[in-house]
């Protein structure tokens, strides 16, 4: 079957760097993505890895090792309004996008 | 209207019931998506649509049909509800179905089934 993992909820100061790590086994892979949903909302997508390697955009970074089947989400200079939960999702080899029960991130002052 | 839209925003349903669940996107996307999103579980795909006139089953499709007459509009019926329907359900779009192309999401339309 097709499983993403993700920790369920993890903790972080303001101001710190936190990571978000995800791992999967797909059938096929067509790329990864990391959304934002904060509560009672809808997702927003924040990055996109195809290849091996760092996406950097702004204080948000996303690594990908394909042949570990392994992505974390890197968060720099963490703000209150970055608390919510962080969706990993994978495409698969018939470019549906598998999911991830997300992670919730919790910012402490 | 920006982007995608959803209507209603929650509905309390009687089991057994026949609902329809409407999603508009005006960014003419191609492809368009429905989700529902329980606790404890990622975003599992119901039906989609890679252009206007085609649909698919996604992950989990059974108890619901779809139709896409035209490029803006993707609605979801409930043919006859049950309680295990009770969720969050989610449209989106992009505008292709590969490629870097990040899929947009609607507000979301919580439904209760007693």
């Amino acid at each position: 079957g097709q499983n993403i993992d993700q920790p369920t909820e993890m903790t972080a100061t303001e101001g710190a760097i936190v990571q978000i790590n995800c791992t999967y086994q797909t059938s096929g892979f067509n790329g990864l993505f990391w959304y934002q949903q904060h509560a009672g909302e809808a997702p927003t997508f924040l990055s996109y890895n195809v290849l091996d390697g760092l996406e950097e955009k702004g204080r948000f970074s996303s690594f990908l090792s394909r042949s570990k089947g392994y992505s974390y989400l890197l968060l720099k200079e963490l703000q209150m309004k970055d608390s919510a939960s962080y969706l990993c999702a994978v495409r698969d080899s018939n470019y549906q996008l598998i999911w991830g029960a997300g992670t919730k991130l919790i910012i402490k002052p | 209207i920006a982007g995608i839209t959803q209507a209603p925003t929650s509905q309390i349903l009687a089991a057994g019931r026949r609902m329809t669940l409407r999603c508009t996107q005006d960014m003419r996307h191609n492809a368009m998506y429905w989700y529902r999103q329980d606790l404890g579980l990622g975003l599992r795909l119901i039906h989609y649509s890679n252009t206007a006139g085609t649909t698919g089953k996604g992950e989990v499709p059974d108890g619901y049909s779809v139709s896409r007459a035209n490029t803006d509009d993707f609605p979801l019926t409930l043919a006859s509800a049950v309680p295990s329907q009770t969720s969050v359900y989610f449209c989106a779009s992009s505008e292709g179905r590969g490629g870097d192309n990040e899929q947009f999401f609607g507000p979301g339309t919580r439904l209760t089934v007693l």
